[in-house]
């Protein structure tokens, strides 16, 4: 069964590096979006992408985040200077459209120190 | 602001039995109502979607929705020990944007 992978699982940065996370969706499906799960915490949005640009974001997304689809088949989220409180779980799902399910990857845990 | 309150539990249950775990949602233009599972450490994994009233079952699994009471709950027949996570209440309007959740109920089944 076609699933979302993420990549890496885990992720440990210093505080003001760059991190990549890296997803690969669904290959038929066209909505991509990026959450967050700070440990203990419900499960937040980041944004959502569509037809390469984005269609929403939180007010979470601020200047220090970006997304892009670089190619048809990758989908990452890039956060340019990494502070303590980025630390959480990094969930990327994909969705056809036609149904509206959205499925998640299994995640990338952020420590940033 | 959009809002979907679940009780966090734990709601405790004995094997066999069935479990019933509710959710309420702020907007009224909620479109799509959905119910996750998740593990400790783990991703959300969608367990069923619900768009219209009333009931829809999935095997085990029965998810109901009341768009006038702005309410869905999900009922576990026959409840496993497997069953015990954390069940996420999601809503949203439609493709596209944002899924919201609450902060889930943690399901122990005990056997």
């Amino acid at each position: 069964e076609p699933e979302v992978t993420q990549t890496p699982s885990h992720q440990v940065t210093q505080m003001g590096q760059e991190v990549i996370l890296r997803c690969v969706p669904i290959s038929n499906h066209l909505y991509f979006y990026w959450y967050r799960q700070i440990l203990g915490q419900k499960v937040e949005f980041l944004v959502s992408f569509y037809n390469n640009e984005i269609s929403e974001k939180s007010e979470i997304f601020d200047d220090q985040f970006s997304v892009e689809r670089p190619d048809g088949s990758n989908f990452t989220l890039k956060i340019r200077s990494t502070k303590l409180e980025d630390s959480a779980m990094y969930f990327c799902a994909s969705e056809q459209g036609s149904n509206d399910e959205q499925f998640f990857g299994p995640g990338t845990r952020l420590t940033v120190l | 602001q959009k809002e979907v309150e679940q009780n966090s539990g734990p709601l405790s249950v004995p094997e066999g039995a069935i479990a019933s775990l509710n959710c309420t949602y702020s907007d009224r233009g909620s479109q799509s109502f959905f119910w996750y599972r998740q593990y400790s450490g783990k991703s959300p994994e969608l367990i069923m979607s619900i768009y219209s009233n009333g009931d829809k079952e999935d095997g085990r699994f029965t998810a109901q929705l009341n768009k006038a009471s702005q309410y869905v709950s999900l009922l576990i027949r026959d409840s496993q020990p497997s069953d015990s996570a954390t069940y996420l209440c999601a809503v949203f309007h439609q493709a596209g944007t944002a899924l919201i959740f609450g902060k889930g109920t943690t399901l122990s089944v005990s056997s």
